[in-house]
Formats: C-alpha cells, sequence, structure tokens
C-alpha cells in the first residue's frame, strides 16, 4: 500500500531550527510537496521537490532524497506564527496526491 | 495567482436539509478539482475527485448518493450533502490543480466550515 510517515508532533523554541522529516512508500513518484496549515484554515503551498537536493525558500528549506524514500522541511529563525501543521504529500505514478497525516509545530517563546 | 475561492465559508444547517458549497478556480483553468473532508485535529481526507464534464470518482468510503460532486464547467465544480446529519459536521476543503504550471500543485480554497444540528 501507499503510506507516508511524518511525526505527529514537535516543539521547538522561537528563533531556533526545526528539522520536520517525512518518509514514503508510494507507487510511483512525481514530486513532493510541503503544505502549511493554521488551525482552521486550509493548507497553503510551501515547497515542491522532485530531484534530489534542496530547495531555500527564505527561512524554509526542503530536502529530498528520492532513493531514500525521505524528505524533509527545515524551518529556520522560527517565529511564533509558525506554529501549525505541516503536511507533506507526495504525487504518485497516477497523479494522485497522497497526504501525510501531518505535524503539528508548536512554537514556545 | 492561482486562487481559489470557496462559497460558503461557514453554514449551519438543519439535520435532514441539503447543504451546496461552491469551489471556483478564479485566474486559471481546473479540468481537474478535489474535495476533501477534514475532522478536528485529523489529516485532510481525500473524498473525491472532480472531472471536468465527467462523473466524479468517489473515494472507498465515500458515498456517491450522499455527496454529489457536479463540474460542469473549467472554474466551478460543486458539492451537494444532501440529507445531512450531525456527524456530517466537519471542515470541506477544495483544491483546484493548474494544469499550465510543471507541476502539479494543487491550489486549495479557504474551506467550508458545515455545522449540522
Amino acid at each position: 500500500g501507499q503510506n507516508i510517515d511524518q511525526p505527529t508532533e514537535m516543539t521547538a523554541t522561537e528563533g531556533a531550527i526545526v528539522q520536520i522529516n517525512c518518509t514514503y512508500q508510494t507507487s510511483g513518484f512525481n514530486g513532493l510537496f510541503w503544505y502549511q496549515q493554521h488551525a482552521g484554515e486550509a493548507p497553503t503551498f510551501l515547497s515542491y521537490n522532485v530531484l534530489d537536493g534542496l530547495e531555500e525558500k527564505g527561512r524554509f528549506s526542503s530536502f529530498l532524497s528520492r532513493s531514500k524514500g525521505y524528505s524533509y522541511l527545515l524551518l529556520k529563525e522560527l517565529q511564533m506564527k509558525d506554529s501549525a501543521s505541516y503536511l507533506c504529500a507526495v504525487t504518485d505514478s497516477n497523479y494522485q496526491l497522497i497526504w501525510g497525516a501531518g505535524t503539528k509545530l508548536i512554537i514556545k517563546p | 495567482g492561482a486562487v481559489v475561492s470557496q462559497h460558503p465559508s461557514w453554514v449551519i444547517c438543519k439535520s435532514g436539509t441539503s447543504v451546496k458549497i461552491e469551489c471556483r478556480s478564479l485566474d486559471f483553468q481546473a479540468t481537474t478539482m478535489f474535495w476533501y473532508r477534514q475532522f478536528p485535529k485529523q489529516s485532510l481526507m481525500l473524498m473525491a475527485t472532480s472531472n471536468e464534464g465527467s462523473k466524479a470518482t468517489y473515494e472507498q468510503g465515500v458515498e456517491k448518493d450522499k455527496f454529489l460532486i457536479n463540474h460542469a464547467s473549467l472554474t466551478l465544480s460543486t458539492l451537494t450533502v444532501t440529507s445531512a446529519h450531525p456527524e456530517d459536521s466537519s471542515f470541506y476543503i477544495c483544491s483546484a490543480r493548474d494544469q499550465g504550471r510543471d507541476h502539479n500543485e494543487q491550489f486549495f480554497g479557504p474551506g467550508t466550515r458545515l455545522t449540522v444540528l
């Protein structure tokens, strides 16, 4: 079956760095997305990786290793507003988006 | 660009009534739209894939006669929750895929919070 794993919850301190991991097992691979979702709101797009390596976008970076079925989202200089759920999603061979359960990130002052 | 709107943003209805939710892609054409449901503190659950001009594809366990989907144009898909019951209370989110982009990013609407009394 298809499976995406990410930690349920993480806690970090304001100003620090946090890495949220995601491992996947899917039938085919056509890209991996990271979305941010604040409570009661719809997800918003953060990043997209289809090739191995690191994609940097401001305070957020996303890494992909296709051979390992692994990605991480790196958040630097954490701010209180970064408290949210972070969703990892993989596009399979049928271009269906397979969602992880999300990682709830709690930022403490 | 790539804005998706949803209407209404919230709705309260009596048990047994039907509720229609609209999802529109405002600045792009979307041959494929998706309907999700999310219960509190849970992840997104794909309900169905809506294809313009054809029948929707429902995920296992989702009743197609209860959740009617119509995708009559390239910018509009509707979800009708028929004979709603309190257990249908949830956050319903639509998304649309922009065919004109290199990758298959889904753009999400702001969601509709349905409360059935």
